[in-house]
């Protein structure tokens, strides 16, 4: 069966430090990859998805994700972290399909200034 | 454009009672919609397909006589929860996927606090 790995519950960053969020997947094929970012009391938002091709993915709010076959893995990473970016980040496989969802725990991301 | 939303954001009702939470599509049509269930610090859980104009498809271990859906039309599904208690207590995202993008967009949620 698909399932989704985020072995980070909770990650705590300085502001403008570096950040990279853990994913791996089982899945038999290459799935549908995505990254989702979840602020309190509030439904998903979209960062990024990759389907083919490039294997660096850029999102929306400077975050970008690598695709590693090899690894089954496909990690979030943002070069400088902003105190707005506290918030619960969601590693989704879409398998066999694209609009299936399968996620992992989430990491909780918090941001100190 | 690509909205969704739900309505109510947040509900309290009695142990016994039943509950309707409703999606819909505001800018685009959806002939499936996706419903999920997150507990406190926890991750998203498939619970059901919805499909408009045919029954529902349930995930395993969902009770499909507890969590009634209904896809009433292209723009809107609803979830109620029948006879609820506290243990149905959670928060409810339901999603819809646009045609050609190949993702889905979420609601913002439901809050379900059962007395």
């Amino acid at each position: 069966a698909q399932s989704v790995t985020q072995p980070d519950i909770h990650i705590t960053v300085s502001e403008g430090a570096s950040l990279e969020l853990r994913c791996n997947y089982s899945y038999g094929a290459t799935p549908y990859l995505f990254w989702y970012v979840q602020s309190p009391g509030q439904g998903l938002q979209l960062l990024l998805k990759y389907f083919s091709g490039d294997t660096l993915v850029q999102g929306i709010k400077g975050f970008e994700a690598e695709f590693k076959r090899s690894q089954s893995s496909f990690n979030l990473r943002k070069p400088s972290v902003h105190w707005s970016d506290a918030a619960e980040y969601f590693c989704a496989v879409g398998a066999p399909r694209p609009d299936k969802l399968i996620f992992g725990t989430g990491t909780r991301l918090q941001v100190f200034p | 454009g690509a909205v969704v939303s739900q309505h109510p954001s947040r509900v309290i009702c009695k142990s016994g009672t039943s509950v309707k939470i409703e999606c819909r599509s505001l800018d685009f049509q959806a002939t499936t919609m996706f419903w999920y269930r997150q507990f406190p610090k926890q991750s998203l859980m498939l619970m059901a397909t919805s499909n408009e104009g045919s029954k529902a498809t349930y995930e395993q271990g969902v009770e499909k006589d507890k969590f009634l859906i209904n896809h009433a039309s292209l723009t809107l599904s609803t979830l109620t929860v029948t006879s609820a208690h506290p243990e149905d207590s959670s928060f409810y995202i339901c999603s819809a996927p646009l045609a050609g993008y190949n993702e889905q967009f979420f609601g913002p949620g439901t809050r379900l606090t059962v007395l």
